[in-house]
């Protein structure tokens, strides 16, 4: 069993829905990332959570640290927000990743 | 555009021959981060250089390693190179520690036939 399992593997959305993608731990962290990886490979950084939660335009990101738990939300979904989004956690000087969640956001 | 750059973009070679990729980070950025992603793998992190010095070290291979130069910018050596080598390898910076927000350079992809 991977320590970081993502869920969904595969989404797709109408333009305009609300989108939840959802990262479980196994391990013992100290921050956890959600990356955004566009469809050319280029990767870019979206949040980094100790806890609680995080927002930025229409994505928010929380954090239950005794659940283990992330989930990265979009509002307003648009078809530009269609990538592969990846969640890592930081386990002492370590980074592990999920497998990502490839998003489609349909006109 | 992130301000980390990535050389060279593609590279092709073949197996048992060494190359470097290389770094260039954001300015000001004094941790700089390897990644390798291949399609079965996924990401996986590598190496991480603070200021010059090893800080922190992933899934990195023996026949792999990396410095940090004096002017901050890295280089990533893979010798002995296997077919299972072919992958993407980013670079990402940061201002200090592994928990700062990382900014990605557009990788290198790396063929080996």
């Amino acid at each position: 069993k991977n320590e970081v399992e993502q869920s969904p593997q595969n989404l797709t959305a109408q333009e305009g829905e609300f989108i939840t993608i959802n990262c479980s731990y196994s391990v013992g962290i100290s921050a956890l990332h959600w990356l955004q990886q566009h469809p050319g490979g280029g990767i870019v950084s979206l949040f980094m959570l100790s806890s609680g939660k995080k927002k930025h335009g229409r994505l928010i990101a929380t954090i239950n640290i005794q659940e283990k738990h992330s989930s990265l939300h979009i509002t307003a979904s648009h078809p530009r927000d269609s990538a592969v989004y990846i969640c890592a956690v930081r386990v002492n000087n370590d980074m592990r990743f999920g497998a990502g969640t490839r998003l489609t956001v349909k006109p | 555009d992130s301000g980390v750059t990535q050389t060279p973009k593609h590279l092709i070679t073949a197996t048992g021959q060494r190359v470097t990729l290389r770094c260039s980070p954001r300015s000001g950025d004094l941790s700089v981060y390897w990644y390798q992603q291949s399609l079965d793998q996924g990401l996986q992190f590598l190496i991480q250089y603070y200021n010059g010095e090893e800080r922190a070290k992933g899934n990195i291979l023996e026949r792999f390693s990396a410095q940090q130069f004096p002017d901050l910018h890295s280089e990533l050596n893979l010798s002995s190179l296997e077919l299972g080598d072919s992958a993407l390898y980013f670079c990402a910076s940061s201002p200090r520690q592994i928990t700062d927000t990382q900014y990605f350079g557009p990788g290198t992809r790396l063929t080996v036939l």
